[in-house]
């Protein structure tokens, strides 16, 4: 289908390790969202693209997190050196624009050791 | 920043009942966003509205801006109905969305 699509879907990786994440909208989709769901905090956004406009990153929870979104359609989110307190299910969603019903991926559930 | 307040946290009910999860939030919005999270599935969007009313099926979303309250119902219920249901805005001038903790729903046969 031509759905959010998000790899890995799972990945393990020790303490300290770098990450990357990836994430490919639907096509045609302008913006693009990174939120992390965690068991005790729930779903909180990260990250905002819009077409070619400067990301909003004022949820990235430290300077460890980075993401860009290249061509104005994949994105990936990285994690520098991860802690254990990192570990979640990063989720992406995108939408035809800002405002508009956001279509989820299936998340990459990360599990830092 | 918005606080996102969702009640119940958790809803048990028989199956045919007639549901209703309420939702408020502490600043003006651009968007109100209801989504939906079978266990172990992922996110899907059941509605999103910034005034009134809207309907899909046996669901139904309406939001009060003036009172800052939105209610999320569902008719008819059927044990597929269960799953987690999260209320989201957008506002105060954020670009993400702010989320509620979620209505754990189990609808028994």
């Amino acid at each position: 289908g031509a759905g959010v699509s998000q790899s890995p879907s799972n990945k393990v990786t020790e303490k300290g390790k770098d990450v990357e994440l990836r994430c490919d909208p639907i096509s045609g989709h302008t913006a693009l969202y990174w939120y992390r769901q965690s068991l005790g905090q729930g779903l909180e956004f990260l990250i905002y693209f819009q077409g070619n406009s400067a990301p909003d990153k004022s949820g990235l929870p430290s300077d460890r997190f980075s993401a860009e979104r290249t061509g104005g359609s994949v994105s990936t989110l990285t994690i520098q050196r991860t802690q254990q307190e990192d570990s979640a299910v990063y989720l992406c969603a995108s939408s035809q624009q800002r405002d508009q019903p956001q279509h989820f991926g299936d998340g990459t559930r990360l599990s830092i050791l | 920043k918005n606080e996102v307040e969702q009640s119940p946290q958790n809803l048990t009910a028989q199956e045919g009942e007639f549901i209703t999860i309420n939702c408020s939030y502490s600043v003006g919005i651009s968007a109100l966003h209801w989504l939906q999270q079978h266990p172990g599935g992922g996110i899907v969007s059941l509605f999103m509205l910034s005034s009134g009313k809207k309907k899909h099926g046996r669901l139904i979303a309406t939001i009060n801006i003036q009172e800052k309250h939105s209610s999320l119902h569902i008719t008819a219920s059927h044990p597929r109905d269960s799953a987690v249901y999260i209320c989201a805005v957008r506002g105060g001038g954020a670009d993400g969305l702010t989320f509620g903790k979620g209505t754990h729903l189990i609808i028994q046969p």
